[in-house]
């Protein structure tokens, strides 16, 4: 068990769908991150929340929304994806918050794949 | 640009065995930091050394840093099986309001019963 848990694992759909990926923690984290993971390149920085409040978008295409309703909730709004969209969406949160580089605790990842 | 750039790419050794993983980096950072990927997956947090640490233990790990030549080694002593997964380095660095941390294309273990 992991402290941060996503939902769903897998995820198929097509180009013109809308589907969320959801992401919940139960550390009592006060930040909050999106990450894209593609084969045999680095983890990608998406999105970051501090204290709910989004601090950071790393030039995410407007095809992808994050919502953050609470300090221990994040989705991520999926809208007509591109077939390089397709990858492991990994969740993840830390203590400290954004504001200091800590260890962080991650999700197991939504397996994404875009038809 | 890519901060932390592990290697090698890919490790191959045999149960019992030491394995060593390194990491390089560009730029002046607060911490480093190692983490764990198993197949399927999200990422573990192994270990962080702060840069005015040289090294650091735990269990089976140490990782030894050396900001002069902005570069890290992680050892896993006397390997097991359960120790094949894929491991990354991540630079954190402070950036005024917000921080970052900056992943690795990561190395690939592979441990041999």
């Amino acid at each position: 068990e992991t402290g941060v848990t996503q939902t769903p694992r897998h995820l198929v759909m097509g180009m013109t769908n809308k589907k969320s990926l959801k992401c919940e923690q139960h550390l009592g984290h006060n930040a909050m991150y999106w990450y894209k993971q593609s084969a045999k390149k680095p983890l990608e920085l998406m999105f970051v929340y501090n204290f709910k409040e989004q601090t950071e978008n790393n030039s995410v295409p407007s095809r992808f929304s994050p919502e953050c309703p609470n300090s221990s909730h994040l989705f991520l709004h999926l809208h007509t994806l591109q077939p390089e969209d397709s990858a492991l969406y990994l969740c993840a949160s830390s203590q400290e918050g954004a504001s200091f580089p800590g260890p962080q605790h991650f999700g197991d990842g939504t397996r994404l794949s875009i038809l | 640009s890519q901060q932390g750039e592990e290697d090698p790419q890919a490790l191959s050794i045999q149960e019992g065995e030491n394995a060593t993983m390194n990491c390089s980096y560009k730029t002046s950072i607060n911490n480093l930091q190692w983490y764990r990927q198993n197949s399927g997956r999200g990422l573990v947090h192994l270990i962080l050394i702060r840069s005015n640490e040289r090294e650091k233990h735990s269990g089976r790990l140490r990782v030894t840093l050396d900001t002069s030549k902005k570069s890290s080694s992680l050892l896993i002593t006397a390997s097991r099986a359960a120790d094949t997964a894929s491991y990354f380095c991540a630079t954190g660095i402070f950036t005024g309001a917000n921080s970052k941390l900056t992943f690795g294309k990561g190395i690939t273990l592979s441990v041999r019963p």
